[in-house]
């Protein structure tokens, strides 16, 4: 079984600048991967980007990045040249076995114009 | 291509009645997974299904949940005598297999469930 907690309930960023978003989590697999999913207002889960955990390199997606730091169970979200469309609930997740996603309570991103 | 569509988009009920959620997966998906979601919280996971075999219910909250899918489509996620601690969002996800290692869970937009 897996816990995923983020300690940020709510952050914000001014637009074109650069947000952290945290996530620590604990697992006792070997072999699992950490998601980030974003929420806009209209509930659909859309996910950010994945890392898998045997991977010493970090994940990026275009303006998304992780910082993964296994061996501290540290696993968080960087968003650079924030846009408006990016203000959504933030969710961290782990996975690991076949099937089950284990998700944090979120963290709400504001973008101030 | 269509996404998971579920309907009904939101449902407000009695206090002791029994509601019916629905899930369309996209096409092909053979794993399709239920979660529910409560005023600020995560999500969290209820039942899975590969085709139409749900192995392990033990993430469903009480015996007054249920659900089954037919073939490799729709699934229906049943209430019975609702409560109002059943008030959430529920969403559904569907993948091309189980393995949520390779493959990646798409979800659907979710029933918001209100119970009066």
């Amino acid at each position: 079984a897996q816990t995923v907690t983020q300690s940020q309930p709510e952050m914000s960023v001014q637009e074109a600048e650069t947000v952290t978003l945290s996530c620590t989590y604990d697992t006792s697999e070997s072999d699992y991967y950490l998601f980030w999913y974003k929420q806009p207002p209209s509930r659909q889960m859309i996910l950010v980007i994945r890392q898998e955990a045997y991977k010493q390199q970090n994940a990026t997606e275009n303006r998304f990045s992780v910082n993964f730091q296994k061996a501290a169970k540290s696993f968080s979200l960087k968003i650079s040249d924030s846009q408006l469309g990016d203000a959504a609930m933030y969710f961290c997740a782990a996975g690991a076995g076949s099937y089950q996603l284990t998700f944090g309570k979120g963290t709400k991103l504001s973008v101030i114009p | 291509g269509a996404g998971v569509s579920q309907s009904p988009s939101n449902k407000v009920t009695e206090k002791g009645k029994d509601v019916e959620l629905r899930c369309d997966p996209i096409s092909g998906h053979t794993a399709l997974y239920w979660y529910r979601q409560r005023l600020g919280q995560g999500l969290e996971f209820l039942i899975y299904f590969q085709g139409n075999s749900a192995p392990d219910k033990s993430g469903l909250p009480s015996d007054r949940f249920s659900a089954e899918r037919t073939g490799e489509s729709v699934s229906t996620l049943t209430i019975q005598r609702t409560q109002q601690e059943d008030s959430a969002v529920y969403l559904c996800a569907s993948s091309w297999d189980l393995a949520v290692l390779s493959y990646e869970q798409y979800f659907g937009p979710g029933t918001r469930l209100t119970v009066t």
